[in-house]
Formats: C-alpha cells, structure tokens, sequence
C-alpha cells in the first residue's frame, strides 16, 4: 500500500522570505501523481499544485513550485515570496491505480509579518 | 457558481440519530469520493463512485451508506451515530484518466458533532 510522509508538523516563515515543506512517499508504481493541497482556516481544500511522475519537469504555479525527486521518492513544495495568505495546512497527497487519495498527516505553515 | 457542494455545512446531533450528508458537483466528473478527516486533521478515503458505480469501500463500519443516483451526486447517510464520528466529512470529484485518479476537487467540508 502507498504511504506518504510528511516529517514538519510545523513550519514558520517570514512574510516575503521562501520556504520548503518536505514530502516522501512509498509506492511501487511508475504511474502516478502527486499533490499539494492547502487547507486554511475556512477548511476548504485548495489544490496548490500538481504533478505527473512520467514528466521530469518540475511542476510550478506562480510562487509555487515543486522539487520532484522520482528515485528518491520525494516531492517538496517551495513557496517564493510568502505571504500571509499562505498560513494553512498543506497536505501532501499521492493518487495512483487504487483511486483515491493518499494523504500525508500536514505541516502547519505559520507567516510571521 | 460553486464546484462541489455539500449540505449542510455544520451539523449537531445526538448519539444513536441517523443523519445524512449530501454532496452535489457540476464540473462534469464521472468518479465522487467521501473523505473523514480526523481531529488531527489526517484525511483518509472512506468510498468512492465511479459512474454510480461503488468502486472503493474502506474498512468503514456498516452504519455507514454512501448512494449516488446520479453521475453529479453522492449522498452519505449514518445510521446509530456514535460520539467517533465526530469529524469533518469531505466529499470530492475527479475525471478518470486511464483508469487513474486524477485532480480531485472538494467540497467545503460537513462538520459532523455527535453529542
């Protein structure tokens, strides 16, 4: 079964500096894709960002971007530029055969201005 | 117009009622899935329905029945509520791309409170 691992419970950032939530994961398939969700207080799931593993090209969204390590089975999510808006919960996720989606437990992302 | 939606929003309610959850979507998509997510705030898949099809049942207690009458919906109805299930319930949607889950797109969550 796949699992994805999300070891930064908490993480905190200056407003406009960068910083990066870290993902691992455990699968043995070859297709698949990887998200980032964001959850802020409103409770609603925001997809931030995508990625398909058959492309080597890291996926980016604005001042979101993602460093996909394939072997490594690694997927971090770097946010440019942050601003308050950012402060949420971001949930790692992984979708592959089964379906559904993996999540990993969060990182809680804390701006300080 | 909004993607995903789910009545109601917020619910409270006794141990041992009988509730139900509903979810509509209008992006088009074929597949619709309920998540739980704990107060720790993990998620974890509970059903999913693929063209009214039940495709993924989780080990879910049985007081737990999901129905989806159409492609747009996915309803979820809990019988003899127990205080444990006190959670947020998320419905989603997605298009099947080669027999793979693709984007999934969420509802505003139901707070569910049993008392």
């Amino acid at each position: 079964a796949q699992t994805v691992t999300q070891s930064q419970p908490e993480m905190s950032v200056q407003e406009a500096e960068t910083v990066t939530l870290s993902c691992t994961y455990d699968t043995s398939e070859s297709d698949y894709y990887l998200f980032w969700y964001k959850q802020p207080p409103s409770r609603q799931m925001i997809l931030v960002i995508r990625q398909e593993a058959y492309k080597q090209q890291n996926a980016t969204e604005n001042r979101f971007s993602v460093n996909f390590q394939k072997a490594a089975k690694s997927f971090s999510l770097k946010i440019s530029d942050s601003q308050l808006g950012d402060a949420a919960m971001y949930f790692c996720a992984y979708a592959g055969g089964a379906q559904k989606l993996v999540f990993g437990q969060g990182t809680r992302l804390t701006i300080n201005p | 117009d909004t993607a995903v939606s789910q009545t109601p929003k917020y619910l409270v309610t006794q141990m041992g009622n009988d509730k139900s959850i509903k979810c509509e979507q209008n992006l088009g998509h074929d597949t619709m899935y309920w998540y739980k997510q704990d107060s720790k705030k993990f998620l974890k898949i509970m059903f999913s329905y693929n063209n009214k099809e039940l495709i993924i049942n989780e080990t879910v207690p049985n007081r737990f029945s999901p129905k989806s009458p159409d492609k747009a919906h996915l309803n979820l109805h809990i019988n003899s509520l127990e205080l444990g299930d006190s959670a947020v319930y998320f419905c989603a949607s997605s298009q099947m791309t080669s027999g793979r889950g693709d984007t999934q797109y969420f509802g505003p969550g139901t707070r569910l409170t049993v008392l």
